[in-house]
């Protein structure tokens, strides 16, 4: 079946400019997580989804960072007034719920370059 | 805290050889942890899991881990290298929340031939 899907795969934007990255989980996951990877600072959790509970954003770094998931199935995660440290690969992935031994299935990642 | 340790940065092995990939973890309790694999421009992919049972876990394309609960470490191997296991491998822990991957740094794997 599908995998996570993410669009798009390439944004070059410049600094100041808003921009939003889109993230489709596998069918019938219900958990949906945003990680974000660079160089200095490796893999990094953002936020995450589950069901109708409120998300955990623990790991969003500042306040222009937000995201949302409608329906419970699409998510967008939205940088406003982007700056150049935030150029990275954006990763989701989607896992089934109930288990913490669920696997997280990982996405292709949206590649953000701000210039 | 919870937080994963991978000390190497870059390892080499030659192509048959054995390889061991190492990971060191912090975690309170019982960790859920887990390896991944990125190979260039693709998504991770889980190798291998463990949060209970049996210490020894297999994993696919023929990597394994042993739990040592003791030293605190997950270190993955793999018996024979094959040259499409150049990637880079990543060691995590899931949060006490259980809501998020602590991932260490990554190892890089070279395969020579």
């Amino acid at each position: 079946g599908a995998g996570v899907s993410q669009s798009p795969s390439n944004k070059v934007t410049e600094k100041g400019k808003d921009v939003e990255l889109r993230c489709d989980p596998i069918s019938g996951h219900t958990a949906l997580y945003w990680y974000r990877q660079s160089l200095g600072q490796g893999l990094e959790f953002l936020i995450y989804f589950q069901g109708n509970s409120a998300p955990d954003k623990s790991g969003l770094p500042s306040d222009r960072f937000s995201a949302e998931r409608t329906g419970g199935s699409v998510s967008t995660l939205t940088i406003q007034r982007t700056q150049q440290e935030d150029s990275a690969v954006y990763l989701c992935a989607s896992s089934l719920a109930g288990d913490r031994a669920n696997e997280q299935f990982f996405g292709p990642g949206t590649r953000l370059t701000v210039l | 805290a919870q937080s994963v340790t991978q000390p190497d940065i870059h390892i080499t092995v030659s192509e048959g050889a054995s390889l061991e990939l190492r990971c060191n973890y912090s975690y309170g309790a019982t960790p859920y942890l887990f390896w991944y694999v990125q190979s260039p421009g693709q998504g991770l992919q889980l190798l291998l899991k463990y949060f209970s049972g049996d210490t020894l876990v297999q994993g696919i394309k023929g990597f394994e881990v042993e739990f040592k609960r003791s030293q605190s470490s997950f270190n993955l191997r793999k018996p024979s290298v094959h040259w499409s296991d150049a990637a880079e491998y990543f060691c995590a822990v899931l949060n006490q929340a259980g809501t998020a991957l602590i991932f260490g740094k990554g190892t890089t794997l070279s395969v020579s031939s």
